[in-house]
């Protein structure tokens, strides 16, 4: 099974406007970290957001912020605002304590439409 | 600043050379090291786990003796693709992290290699 899975390839949204990217994951560990990146045309892979599995509240910094729902095995990234700097690739990452490996979703490509 | 740097970021060589790509950790030492592959709109897919001090760990498919790994100190590692050919074209990303669970990975910006 897919530990992580996101079903959108790809996603418009207005400028200024909000937009969610969809983030399912899979585990049996009680104890794991959720990441989303933002990956540019560039190339590089830029660290947005973490949520622990034990944090009680979403994770939030500055227009991004993460719907998690533990118990639908979710972690969803919202971006407020939308810029058309946020043109990007995302992806979604889990890391379980047991070993050092992260997985990696297949990436929902972003476009902002001004 | 920058966490992880890779070096370099370019590449364009003729078939048969070998190319060694540099990835270091400026913030921390990392035990760990992480060497990812990349095609066009695609995910990352892991190549290899670079482990400080021992043999790599390679992810199924991925050829060893191509794929030359060495993690010499707590600091750096390096990817040698040895005997480099048009097929090895490719954008090849590393990255390292602390260990503890809630760490994200840093990566390099990459290095984008083109074999002619």
């Amino acid at each position: 099974a897919q530990k992580i899975t996101q079903t959108q390839p790809g996603m418009f949204v207005q400028e200024k406007e909000a937009v969610t990217l969809d983030c399912t994951y899979d585990t049996s560990d009680p104890s794991y970290g959720l990441f989303w990146y933002k990956q540019p045309s560039s190339g590089e892979m830029i660290f947005l957001i973490y949520q622990g599995s034990y944090d009680q509240q979403n994770a939030t910094e500055g227009r991004y912020s993460l719907n998690f729902q533990k118990a639908r095995k979710s972690a969803n990234l919202v971006i407020s605002a939308s810029q058309l700097g946020d043109s990007a690739m995302y992806f979604c990452a889990m890391r379980e304590p047991t070993g050092n490996q992260f997985y990696f979703g297949t990436g929902t490509s972003l476009t902002v439409i001004p | 600043g920058a966490v992880v740097s890779q070096h370099p970021s370019r590449v364009i060589c003729k078939s048969g050379t070998s190319v060694k790509i540099e990835c270091r950790s400026l913030d921390f030492q990392a035990t760990t090291m992480f060497w990812y592959r990349q095609f066009p709109k695609q995910s990352l897919m892991l190549m290899a786990t670079s482990n400080e001090g021992s043999k790599a760990t390679y992810e199924q498919g991925v050829e060893k003796d191509k794929f030359l790994i060495n993690h010499a100190s707590l600091t750096l590692s390096t990817l040698t693709v040895t005997s480099a050919h048009p097929e090895d074209s490719s954008f090849y990303i590393c990255s390292a992290s602390r260990d503890t669970s809630n760490q994200p990975q840093h990566f390099g910006d990459g290095t984008r290699l083109s074999i002619l």
